[in-house]
């Protein structure tokens, strides 16, 4: 199943809502999951089941969406939130976005 | 709670096999699931193959002719071996564990540091 996010690159300043799309080729019945990965480190599970949010991730992130298309939010942009951000989806094996890079302006 | 960590020879030759060893601690290997992820540089992720918790394994479809995954329970020790490696399989080996005990809408909840695997003579 592909995946497709955008943008590609954002660029927010500290303390914007910032919204970061991922669409799936087909409906994937909310099972997709959303992790960060900063510079040099592995992948950070932030959300899975579209809308659950990991324990000890901040509640500023939140998920949302439905069926092929869906949503990550901040809703206060952090310094330490930059990062790229990658959806996946594992309604059908696993697929991952390209992912959108963040980064502040 | 729940650790991984990834080990293996940083470079590897063209044509030849890559052999990789996830450590894990924290869970139980005939309880929950591992697969198996890689990064090639400054790109994106892709899902390699599974060991569920009863032993058998899935792979991607386009790596199955070269890929085999196994372990040691009793080490807590998940291998991968890959054949014929070209330099576009130069990438970042991460293995990540799963909740699930068998092929189930799952994701992945914790991740290895990663591994660097250079193809390269």
């Amino acid at each position: 199943i592909q995946m497709t996010q955008s943008p590609s690159l954002l660029s927010a300043s500290v303390g914007d809502r910032v919204t970061l799309s991922c669409k799936a080729g087909q409906n994937i019945n909310n099972y997709l999951a959303w992790y960060q990965q900063k510079l040099g480190e592995a992948p950070k599970l932030l959300i899975y089941n579209a809308n659950s949010l990991q324990t000890g991730i901040p509640s500023r992130f939140s998920g949302s969406g439905s069926g092929t298309d869906f949503t990550l939010t901040i809703s206060s942009l952090q310094p330490e939130d930059v990062a790229t951000y990658f959806c996946q989806q594992y309604n059908s094996w696993y697929t991952f976005g390209a992912g959108t890079k963040l980064e502040l302006k | 709670q729940v650790q991984l960590k990834e080990s293996g020879p940083g470079l590897v030759q063209p044509s030849q096999t890559l052999s990789l060893t996830c450590t894990v601690s924290g869970f139980s290997l005939t309880s929950n699931s591992v697969s198996w992820v890689r990064q090639p540089p400054g790109k994106g992720l892709e899902w390699m193959g599974a060991i569920w918790s009863g032993g058998s394994t899935d792979y991607n479809s386009a790596l199955k002719s070269r890929l085999s995954i196994s372990r040691d329970t009793s080490k807590s020790q998940v291998f991968l071996k890959m054949n014929s490696l070209q330099t576009e399989d130069t990438a970042i080996y991460f293995c990540t564990f799963m909740y699930t005990t068998d092929y189930y809408p799952d994701w992945f909840a914790y991740w290895g540091q990663g591994t660097l695997v250079t193809v390269s003579s």
